[in-house]
């Protein structure tokens, strides 16, 4: 069963607004991570957060997890027409060799 | 870019066809990875394995069949392809973090169209 579901579907902003993207998940997790996906391209780790942390930064990125209520957000500050790209969640459960369950992506079209 | 690499990039077979999608990875890795993607669409975990020997059945289920008897190397094989093929497979592979969490990477994936 899917864990993790992105909103929005799609997003188009400026370049130098700020991106933020919002995932939902149904079970208790291990960790959260979110990845980026070039057009045709296979995915690239972006972040991983752990079930006890609340929020991390890395670069213009930021990750929020919310346990309670089994919800995270990504945002990308400052964008770039190279942040153009489609971004997943992805839930971990089972332990540290647990699987990745991915939802369906957020579309994020950043124009110059 | 990860040091994981999948060829064919892009197949375009008849229906009844054998095909193996390779997938090799130079990072050591003892856990691998198959999933599919319809464009657009999640990803969908078909096979995974733990190390040489070890393949296991993934969340979707699969006519595909995989092998591992290297480290390095994970062949995905479709011993009769259908158009109900025809999709996006990424092969990825995981190494272990700091305090046992799992970071995934992946190839550049074969797209497979089956007419």
């Amino acid at each position: 069963s899917q864990q993790g579901e992105e909103d929005p579907q799609a997003l188009s902003i400026q370049e130098g607004e700020n991106a933020t993207m919002n995932c939902s998940y149904k079970t208790s997790i291990n960790n959260l991570q979110w990845y980026r996906q070039n057009s045709g391209r296979g995915l690239v780790h972006l972040i991983l957060i752990r079930s006890n942390e609340r929020e991390k930064h890395s670069g213009r990125l930021r990750v929020t997890l919310d346990t309670s209520k089994k919800s995270s957000s990504l945002l990308i500050t400052a964008s770039r027409a190279a942040d153009t790209a489609s971004y997943f969640c992805a839930t971990a459960y089972g332990g540290s060799q647990g699987n990745l369950i991915f939802g369906k992506g957020t579309k994020l079209s950043v124009k110059p | 870019e990860a040091d994981i690499y999948q060829t064919p990039r892009y197949l375009v077979i008849g229906t009844g066809k054998k095909i193996t999608l390779e997938c090799s990875q130079t990072m050591g890795h003892d856990k691998m990875y198959w999933y599919q993607q319809d464009p657009g669409m999640e990803l969908h975990l078909i096979h995974y394995s733990y190390g040489v020997n070890s393949t296991e059945k993934g969340d979707l289920s699969s006519e595909s069949t995989v092998s591992r008897i290297r480290t390095e190397h994970f062949p995905l094989t479709l011993e009769s392809a259908r158009p109900s093929h025809t999709s996006q497979y990424l092969c990825a592979s995981s190494r272990p973090l700091a305090g046992g969490y799992n970071e995934q990477f992946f190839g550049p994936g074969t797209r497979l169209t089956v007419l």
